[in-house]
């Protein structure tokens, strides 16, 4: 009964792949983001989708592209994956509308690209 | 643009100490969130500070937030060596029904006996 999950949760991968990572949460929450983490550990938020409608674009590279099928799911696909791609992702959701929003976040996916 | 500026980056402390860590920033905000993260791991919900002067207080762990300063603390009584973990703290920028959360840098606190 996990809140927010990720799959995968490791991710190893070569220079040039296409590789996707995906998000669901059982929170009946409307809104969730895709952050990265650095080898810092600086959070950056990538995207926001509110029921399945894009909110936040951050300036990432066209290359990264998310996809909302339903206000459950919150997908990431990354083409041509460079070095720099290499990164914790964490999905994250909160509630639409109220004081708090806090946000819940996922387990992570190591991404490390070779 | 938004700074979230947190500090110190890096505390180590003894048993039994206490200590604050701070987080200014830079544009009007009256949401705050404090996270914990533990290696590896992912991020915890702390604290929710949503007005000028609120205070949380779990455990050893309290919260203040200051807005007029743009200013929030943290403060660790009696640290023990479960506290260890990287603390962040996250201005929203976000409308009412959305949030926009901009991450600090993370504290790093280690926990010596």
């Amino acid at each position: 009964d996990t809140a927010v999950s990720q799959t995968p949760k490791y991710l190893v991968t070569q220079m040039g792949n296409d590789k996707s990572i995906k998000c669901e949460q059982n929170l009946g929450h409307d809104t969730m983001y895709w952050y990265k983490q650095d080898s810092k550990k600086f959070l950056k938020i990538m995207f926001s989708y509110n029921n399945k409608e894009l909110i936040i674009n951050e300036t990432v590279p066209n290359r990264f592209s998310p996809k909302s099928p339903d206000k459950a799911h919150l997908n990431l696909h990354i083409n041509s994956l460079e070095l720099g791609d290499s990164a914790v992702y964490f999905c994250a959701s909160s509630p639409y509308g109220t004081s708090e929003k806090t946000q819940y976040f996922g387990p992570g996916t190591r991404l490390l690209v070779l | 643009e938004l700074k979230v500026e947190q500090n110190p980056l890096f505390l180590s402390m003894q048993e039994g100490k206490n200590y604050t860590i701070y987080c200014n920033y830079s544009t009007t905000s009256d949401r705050l969130y404090w996270y914990r993260q533990d290696p590896g791991k992912s991020l915890e919900s702390l604290f929710v500070l949503l007005s000028n002067g609120a205070v949380k207080q779990e455990g050893r762990l309290m919260a203040s937030l200051d807005t007029k300063a743009r200013l929030s603390t943290l403060h660790i009584t009696a640290a023990v060596h479960d506290l260890s973990a990287t603390y962040f703290c996250a201005v929203d920028m976000g409308t009412w029904g959305n949030n926009d959360m901009r991450f600090g840098a993370g504290t790093r606190l280690t926990v010596k006996p």
